[in-house]
């Protein structure tokens, strides 16, 4: 079945704990995307990634990081959680972002 | 800045009657592309429509179609013979033709009542 595993679905941690949430998709798509989404602002983009080792910005970066080793795998990495990173998080991925993205089921991260 | 609208941040319907949800949005590209996303309470996030801005026709899905007007850049999705099932936050979203990321709406909350 082609799709995106993200996990976990829920993480509750604490301030300053280093956590990685894994992205991984079956599709062999170029482009994955991690989004974060808060009510009133609706999805936001973290970051995202064109191919292998092509990795860029999106809206809202700050402590955040990835890395694409792999086509398949896209971590997000908080190297130091604070509580304002308490959010929904979705991982994404296509094979061409005119074709729309598939999603991961979400993360719930909760930072206390 | 490109931006995407929503103006009815709720709706309800009856099942197996008809609703439209608005969307509206603001870019200079000529090139581009619009979805449809639904998020149930589940809160998988599920592509349910896309339209090419280069193509006239409005796309249809099954019981989902949109009224795409891009003199207007309105995007606007009908949804018939509504469904328990259809109720969850629909969201609209924007990739320009050269652009690495979707825009979205805040969504609009769609309950469909039995």
């Amino acid at each position: 079945e082609a799709q995106v595993t993200q996990n976990p679905r829920y993480l509750i941690t604490v301030t300053g704990k280093k956590l990685t949430v894994t992205c991984s998709q079956n599709m062999n798509h170029e482009y994955m995307s991690w989004y974060r989404q808060d009510p009133g602002l609706g999805l936001r983009q973290i970051y995202y990634s064109m191919n292998v080792e092509v990795t860029d910005k999106g809206d809202v970066p700050e402590g955040y990081k990835v890395s694409r080793k792999e086509k398949r795998n896209f971590p997000l990495i908080l190297e130091s959680p604070s509580p304002n990173q308490t959010s929904l998080y979705f991982c994404a991925s296509s094979f061409w972002g005119y074709y729309g993205y598939t999603f991961g089921s979400g993360t719930r991260l909760t930072v206390v | 800045a490109q931006t995407v609208t929503q103006s009815q941040p709720e709706m309800s319907v009856q099942e197996a009657e008809t609703v439209t949800l608005s969307c509206t949005y603001d870019t200079s590209e000529s090139n581009y592309y619009l979805f449809w996303y639904k998020q149930p309470p589940s809160r998988q996030m599920i592509l349910v429509i896309r339209q090419e801005a280069y193509k006239q026709q409005n796309a249809t899905e099954n019981r989902f179609s949109v009224n795409f007007q891009k003199a207007a850049k309105s995007f606007s999705l009908k949804i018939s013979d509504s469904q328990l099932g259809d109720t969850a936050m629909y969201f609209c979203a924007y990739n320009a033709g050269n652009n690495r990321k979707l825009i979205w709406g805040l969504g609009t909350s769609l309950a469909v009542n039995p």
